[in-house]
């Protein structure tokens, strides 16, 4: 089964400008992890936030968490056309749980 | 090393075939994981190993035999498959379960004919 839903499923813009995505999950969590994957191939860590951090930053990205909501927004700044690919949250389903479940996931296309 | 190494890259096999997708890591991480992911999907998680035992296995059926004989390696050994078996199959790994990020390979595309 599926923790988390991301918002939109895809998105298109122009490059230079902002994209967000967004992502609901129905368990509690010890954190959420967010994952990029290029075409057909595998996945890439982008960032981790705790249950206890409401924002983080690396590089471009900014991450929100808000686990009163049970929803996490990822925001990728000044895109490039190198950021084109799918963006998934995942988060592990319940305490102590080993299932590191993914949501559906959303499609970027950053147009040059 | 911060790699996860998947072979083969690709693989066509017969239904009738008896083949095996390898995973490896030395990052002396403890938890190791097999997903499919079919096109335009999220992975959906397989089985995963704690510490070289089966920790999880979702409900997949017994064509998919996993098999860790040590804390570096991982394998998938496939038997019988069908053709709705094709898909991305990514081996992960973490340092311990349900705490840290994971690392993935860049997966084994299969394809049953």
């Amino acid at each position: 089964s599926q923790q988390g839903e991301e918002d939109p499923q895809a998105l298109s813009i122009q490059e230079g400008e902002n994209a967000t995505m967004n992502c609901s999950y129905k368990t509690s969590i010890n954190n959420l992890q967010w994952y990029r994957q290029n075409s057909g191939r595998g996945l890439v860590h982008l960032i981790l936030i705790r249950s206890n951090e409401r924002e983080k930053h690396s590089g471009r990205l900014r991450v929100t968490l808000d686990t009163s909501k049970k929803s996490s927004s990822l925001l990728i700044t000044a895109s490039r056309a190198a950021d084109t690919a799918s963006y998934f949250c995942a988060s592990y389903s319940g305490a102590g749980s080993y299932q590191l479940t993914f949501g559906k996931g959303t499609k970027l296309s950053v147009i040059p | 090393d911060t790699e996860v190494t998947q072979t083969p890259k690709h693989l066509v096999m017969g239904m009738t075939n008896k083949k095996s997708l390898k995973c490896e890591q030395h990052m002396g991480h403890r938890a190791m994981y097999w997903y499919k992911q079919k096109a335009k999907k999220p992975p959906e998680l397989m089985f995963v190993y704690s510490y070289e035992k089966l920790s999880i296995n979702e409900s997949v059926p017994s064509r998919f035999s996993p098999e860790c004989p040590n804390s570096s390696l991982l394998n998938l050994h496939l038997h019988a498959l069908q053709p709705e078996d094709s898909a991305l199959y990514l081996c992960a790994s973490t340092l311990r379960v349900a705490i840290t990020e994971a690392f993935f390979g860049q997966g084994t595309r299969l394809t049953v004919v």
